[in-house]
């Protein structure tokens, strides 16, 4: 089956500076790639997503990049503020089960903290 | 348009008995899936119900069940519990062929 790994585990940086975490996935059959932030006592919310057929997107201050060969992928946050702070983590889809929706595989998170 | 709800929000139980989570799927969306998130861990895909009928599985014991129902709410029944199952539930649900998979705010249950 599917297996994502992320790194860092944790990821500290200054309000304002860039963040970036990176999950390379084991299976050439995924297709779709959401990135999830959970913060403490929550479910995730999903802030960005990509499909196979992108290499790149981007929505305000976040960005995501694949690289389909090296089967990696990445999530960058620019201009990071305080409210930055949760637990990030990718997770990997051969898109949709027969019918419905998907199974995502996920990655083992990072704690992003963002220092004033 | 209504979230994925779940509840319980928490739950105690004690090793040997049965659960019974809930979760009501959001407005529009008839795909239904559950994850187990141990604490520090990435979510785990327990299984998926699609037209009230089980749609994948993962790795999983058959003491976890679920159920959907016709206006696509879901129930997760976990029997026996162990130690061990004390963890985040989460539910999740999809549009029919969509991808996005939006989650409620989980059910926390402690075996003790």
């Amino acid at each position: 089956g599917e297996n994502v790994e992320q790194h860092p585990s944790t990821l500290s940086v200054q309000e304002g500076d860039s963040a970036v975490i990176k999950c390379t996935y084991s299976d050439s059959a995924s297709n779709y790639f959401p990135w999830y932030k959970q913060e403490l006592g929550k479910g995730p919310q999903l802030i960005i997503d990509i499909r196979s057929n992108v290499g790149e997107k981007k929505d305000q201050r976040i960005a995501v990049t694949l690289n389909k060969t090296a089967k990696h992928f990445s999530l960058h946050i620019t201009e990071t503020q305080p409210e930055d702070s949760a637990v990030y983590f990718c997770a990997a889809s051969m898109g949709g089960l027969t019918g419905g929706g998907n199974k995502l595989t996920f990655g083992t998170g990072t704690q992003l903290k963002v220092e004033l | 348009e209504t979230g994925v709800t779940q509840s319980p929000t928490h739950l105690i139980k004690t090793r040997g008995q049965q659960v019974t989570l809930r979760c009501s799927s959001q407005s529009g969306h008839n795909t239904v899936s559950w994850y187990q998130q141990a604490l520090g861990q990435g979510p785990q895909f327990i299984f998926q119900y699609y037209r009230e009928e089980e749609n994948g599985r993962g790795n999983f014991p058959p003491r976890f069940s679920g159920l959907q129902f016709p206006n696509y709410s879901s129930e997760l029944n976990v029997n026996a519990l162990e130690l061990d199952d004390s963890a985040l539930y989460l539910c999740a649900s999809s549009s029919q062929g969509g991808t996005e998979a939006f989650f409620g705010q989980g059910t926390r249950l402690t075996v003790v």
